[in-house]
């Protein structure tokens, strides 16, 4: 099993530029998670979803778009990016049932906007 | 509001020497709490994790944690560590419930481990 993965991993956008983050994982979850990660800050959450064809806002959900038509993939978007969007982003996942809500994590897309 | 607070941002350590993380959390967030581990340009890695039952907690690499729930706090151990430990080191907490596995993140550790 790949788990989670992401792409792209690396992208340097020009302020107003828009682009999409793609986020897959084939373990069958059904909870995925979409964080911002700063310094200083540990991880902030953007989005999520608790199946597929539905989402809700996190912490920190201004200036993004998400999507789960797809009950393995989560796609974070960015419409209009700017400056305060760099960042490293991660994707994580959880599944529903059972006693741990552990999240298994994808290995980050480093964002930077110029 | 739920909280997870890390109270070093720093830690440097000598190799072969003891070494403790501490993380405090809101009474909201108690109900499951984990540490999981960064390596530079890395995502995150699950350490250990404490759900119920025994109070001490152990993970991979040798690490181990302390639910305390009168001081709120699941402060991170390892009676020596290597030069490879060195990484960033995240505590968090979920509800349960209706959460939907939710977590809340400290602020993170970086602990370095110099020769």
């Amino acid at each position: 099993n790949a788990g989670v993965t992401q792409t792209p991993k690396f992208r340097v956008l020009k302020t107003g530029q828009s682009m999409t983050l793609l986020c897959a994982q084939d373990m069958n979850h059904e909870y995925m998670y979409w964080y911002r990660q700063d310094p200083g800050m540990g991880l902030r959450l953007i989005h999520y979803s608790v199946g597929e064809g539905t989402t809700a806002k996190g912490e920190v959900p201004d200036g993004y778009n998400v999507s789960r038509l797809k009950k393995q993939n989560f796609l974070l978007g960015l419409e209009s990016a700017a400056p305060s969007q760099t960042s490293v982003y991660f994707c994580a996942s959880t599944q529903r049932r059972g006693t741990a809500y552990e999240q298994y994590f994808g290995p980050g897309t480093r964002l930077t906007v110029t | 509001a739920q909280s997870v607070t890390q109270l070093d941002s720093q830690v440097p350590v000598f190799e072969e020497a003891p070494v403790e993380l501490r993380c405090n959390y809101s009474s909201s967030v108690s109900v499951y709490l984990f540490w999981y581990v960064q390596y530079p340009n890395q995502g995150l890695q699950l350490l250990l994790k404490y759900l119920s039952g025994s109070t001490l907690v152990k993970g991979i690499n040798g690490f181990e944690a302390e639910f305390n729930k009168s001081q709120t706090s699941f402060h991170l151990r390892k009676p020596s560590v290597h030069i490879s430990d060195t990484a960033e080191y995240f505590c968090a907490g979920g509800a349960g419930g209706t959460s939907y596995g939710k977590l809340t993140f400290g602020q993170g550790t970086i602990l370095t481990v110099h020769p």
